[in-house]
């Protein structure tokens, strides 16, 4: 199973808007709602930011959202903070009825301006 | 307060063992799948292996398919992960990860531990 592709580095201003697309397969994004994005800090352990493609755990801000279309999800953050500069992972299921699988992107640096 | 702590990582030659451990606290362990999941050195997070609620059924990458082995124990709040036959491409931090949110059926990698670093070089 292939990773996920993600853009290497986006960058924004504060206050700006920034995408971060996932582009996967019919396999993986494109067959289920289990996309969870996740937001990781140098030295630091990953820690998800959106599940089910759009639902937003306890504690994490509406600046993030999340979305999909067909074999692309997509994570936008707005009103960019400076705590916001991270890398960002996305991660798709990608079983089957006879085995289980995850996969994630190869990870995207946000750097805020 | 949800709490995962890895340990037993370090440096082995290729081909040796290595156990890893995870202890759970602040939630009700057996009723969640729990995974490892790894980063080498620089890289994107990599899957490496499930096991469910109960330890009925465990799954894993094809990349370890074969030499690591996910266990559990419930009435000691631990998930474990036996690696055999090491390689240097298994050189990473390996994170143990609940699946979460909700206890039910496969969701996202909602808690994470800190991690701990497993090295495999002559």
């Amino acid at each position: 199973q292939s990773a996920l592709t993600q853009p290497a580095s986006v960058s924004g201003s504060p206050g700006q808007s920034i995408t971060i697309s996932c582009t996967g397969t019919s396999s993986d994004v494109g067959s289920y709602s289990l996309v969870s994005w996740y937001q990781q800090h140098p030295g630091k352990a990953p820690k998800l930011i959106i599940y089910e493609v759009t639902k937003r755990p306890s504690g994490i801000s509406n600046r993030f959202s999340g979305s999909k279309s067909g074999n692309t999800a997509s994570l936008t953050i707005s009103g960019l903070q400076a705590e916001d500069e991270a890398d960002y992972y996305c991660c798709s299921y990608a079983g089957s009825s006879t085995f289980e699988n995850w996969v994630f992107g190869g990870g995207t640096k946000l750097t805020v301006l | 307060q949800v709490h995962l702590a890895e340990s037993g990582g370090g440096v082995v030659q290729p081909g040796r063992s290595l156990r890893l451990s995870c202890v759970a606290s602040g939630f009700t362990f057996s009723s969640y799948g729990m995974h490892w999941v790894r980063q080498a050195p620089g890289k994107g997070l990599e899957w490496v292996a499930v096991i469910w609620y109960d330890g009925s059924g465990s799954y894993y990458a094809d990349s370890v398919k074969g030499r690591f082995t996910i266990s559990r124990d419930n009435s000691k709040n631990m998930l474990y992960l036996q690696m055999n036959s090491l390689r240097a491409e298994d050189t990473a931090v390996y994170y143990c990860s609940r699946d979460g949110p909700t206890a039910a059926a496969y969701d996202a990698f909602d808690m994470w531990g800190q991690g701990t670093l497993v090295t495999v070089s002559s």
